[in-house]
C-alpha cells in the first residue's frame, strides 16, 4: 500500500505569509495528488486534484506542485480564513489514502 | 446542486450492529459510483468502502472487511452501510461522498460512537 506522509504536522504563521506544505508518496503516484481543506466540525473540501488543478471558486493565492513522490501545496498571502488542517490524498478511480494532516495555525 | 445527507450514527455497544443511510439529490445517483469515508477523532480521513453505479462492485477497507457491507437503493437515491461487530476503534463520523476515489462531494458526517 502506497504511504502518504506530510510535513510539518503543525504550522503557525501569520496573516500575509507565504506557507508551504510538503506530501511525500511511499512510491511514485504520477499526478494523483489532491489536496484538501478541512475546519472544525466541517467535511473536507477539496481545493487540488492532479497535483495543480484548482477546483472551481478555490483562490489564486493557493498553488499546488511536485511530481513522483514529492508534492506541494502553497498558500501565497495567507489570509485569516486559511487557518485550518490541509490533507493530500493519492487517490485512484476508486479508493484514496489520505496523509495525516498539517494543521495551519495562528502566530 | 449535489447534497449528501447522512443520517443513523449514535452510540453503540462493542460488538453492536447500526446502519448508516445517505441520501442524495442533485446528480443522476444512479450513474455514479458511491463511497463511504470515516474521520475518527484528530486522525485524517480514512476510505471505508465503495460501491458501483449498479452494485456489481464492491470492496472495503481491510479495517471492516468481514463486517460491514455497503449497498444502494437506486429507486431511493439513498446508500447504506451496514455496520456489524463494531469495534471501539470504529468510532467516527462517517461521509459518504459521491464517486470512488477523488471525493468533490462530501456530507456533512454522522456520528458513530462505539463504548461500553
Amino acid at each position: 500500500d502506497i504511504q502518504m506522509t506530510q510535513s510539518p504536522s503543525t504550522l503557525a504563521a501569520s496573516v500575509g505569509d507565504r506557507v508551504t506544505i510538503t506530501c511525500r508518496a511511499s512510491q511514485s503516484i504520477r499526478s494523483f495528488l489532491a489536496w484538501y481543506q478541512q475546519k472544525p466540525g466541517k467535511a473536507p473540501k477539496l481545493l487540488i486534484n492532479r497535483v495543480s488543478i484548482l477546483e472551481s471558486g478555490v483562490p489564486s493565492r493557493f498553488s499546488g506542485g511536485g511530481s513522483g513522490t514529492e508534492f506541494t501545496l502553497t498558500i501565497s498571502s495567507l489570509q485569516p480564513d486559511d487557518f485550518a488542517t490541509y490533507y493530500c490524498q493519492h487517490y485512484d478511480n476508486y479508493v484514496g489514502t489520505f496523509g495525516q494532516g498539517t494543521k495551519v495555525e495562528i502566530q | 446542486q449535489v447534497q449528501l445527507v447522512e443520517s443513523g450514527g449514535g452510540l453503540v455497544k462493542p460488538g453492536g450492529s447500526l446502519r448508516l443511510s445517505c441520501a442524495a439529490s442533485g446528480f443522476g445517483f444512479r450513474d455514479y459510483y458511491m463511497s463511504w469515508l470515516r474521520q475518527a477523532p484528530g486522525k485524517e480521513p480514512e476510505w471505508v468502502s465503495y460501491i458501483s453505479a449498479t452494485s456489481s462492485y464492491t470492496n472495503y477497507a481491510d479495517s471492516v472487511k468481514g463486517r460491514f457491507t455497503i449497498s444502494r437503493d437506486n429507486a431511493k437515491n439513498t446508500l447504506y452501510l451496514q455496520m456489524n461487530r463494531l469495534r471501539v476503534e470504529d468510532t467516527a463520523v462517517y461521509y459518504c461522498g459521491r464517486d470512488g476515489g477523488l471525493q468533490r462531494y462530501w456530507g456533512q458526517g454522522t456520528l458513530v460512537t462505539v463504548s461500553s
